[in-house]
């Protein structure tokens, strides 16, 4: 398969915890990566791996997956988080990348 | 610390040929481990993977660009490049370079460029 699925938005409450889901079939292959942009800039990093944060990000995003869907949790989410969030990996093959929709996430 | 530079393209013609080089500084492409990737984003939509290259071998391309885009490496200024023929306005996009990382059950794109906005217009 060849698609990531990914809700268009979420919002949270300051401080809440929130959970973005990202369904396809090659995530029983190959975990996700989470990617955080914020408008006008590149792309960030935060997840990759079972759950492996970059050097540099917050220990309140962590991520899991469970079958067909992997998920990136946000626990007391902050104003800084207000951002688009993607997920990404290979396609069952292996030889494409493939990325997500993306979610806005919307911290209120 | 890797950083990638891409290079400024600015405005292309319709039908004419994209080209965008993406320089690597503090790590030489050639060395292995890590795939490099292009990645476009048009204005208000999501990321979409162009291809990627693995030190000088073959690339792999998006099925829906394979006809019309090229990349490559250049050895000797440790850069890779993007072309992409025949273009149109919805070729309009940022576009980033990006090294992606892999391991066993999984891959990342760990270290991107600012990217460089690129305009199909007459």
């Amino acid at each position: 398969s060849s698609e990531l699925t990914q809700d268009p938005a979420v919002s949270v409450a300051l401080g809440q915890t929130v959970r973005i889901t990202c369904q396809g079939d090659s995530l029983r292959s190959y975990y996700a990566s989470w990617y955080q942009q914020k408008p006008g800039q590149a792309p960030v990093l935060v997840i990759y791996d079972k759950n492996n944060r970059p050097l540099g990000i917050p220990d309140r995003f962590s991520g899991s997956r469970s079958g067909n869907t992997a998920s990136l949790t946000v626990t007391g989410a902050q104003a800084e988080d207000e951002a688009d969030y993607y997920c990404n990996s290979r396609d069952s093959s292996g030889n494409h990348v493939i990325f997500g929709g993306g979610t806005k996430l919307t911290v209120l | 610390q890797v950083q990638l530079q891409e290079s400024d393209s600015g405005l292309v013609k319709p039908s004419q040929t994209l080209s965008l080089t993406c320089a690597v500084s503090g790590r030489s492409i050639t060395s292995g481990g890590y795939y490099w990737n292009w990645v476009r984003q048009p204005p208000g939509k999501g990321l979409e993977w162009i291809g990627y290259i693995y030190d000088s071998g073959n690339p792999y391309y998006n099925p829906s660009l394979q006809s019309r885009v090229s990349i490559s490496v250049d050895r000797s200024k440790n850069q890779f490049s993007l072309r992409l023929s025949s273009v149109t306005a919805a070729d309009t996009a940022v576009y980033y370079c990006a090294r992606e990382a892999f391991r066993v059950g999984y891959y990342c794109m760990d270290v991107w460029g600012k990217g460089t906005s690129v305009t199909v217009s007459s």
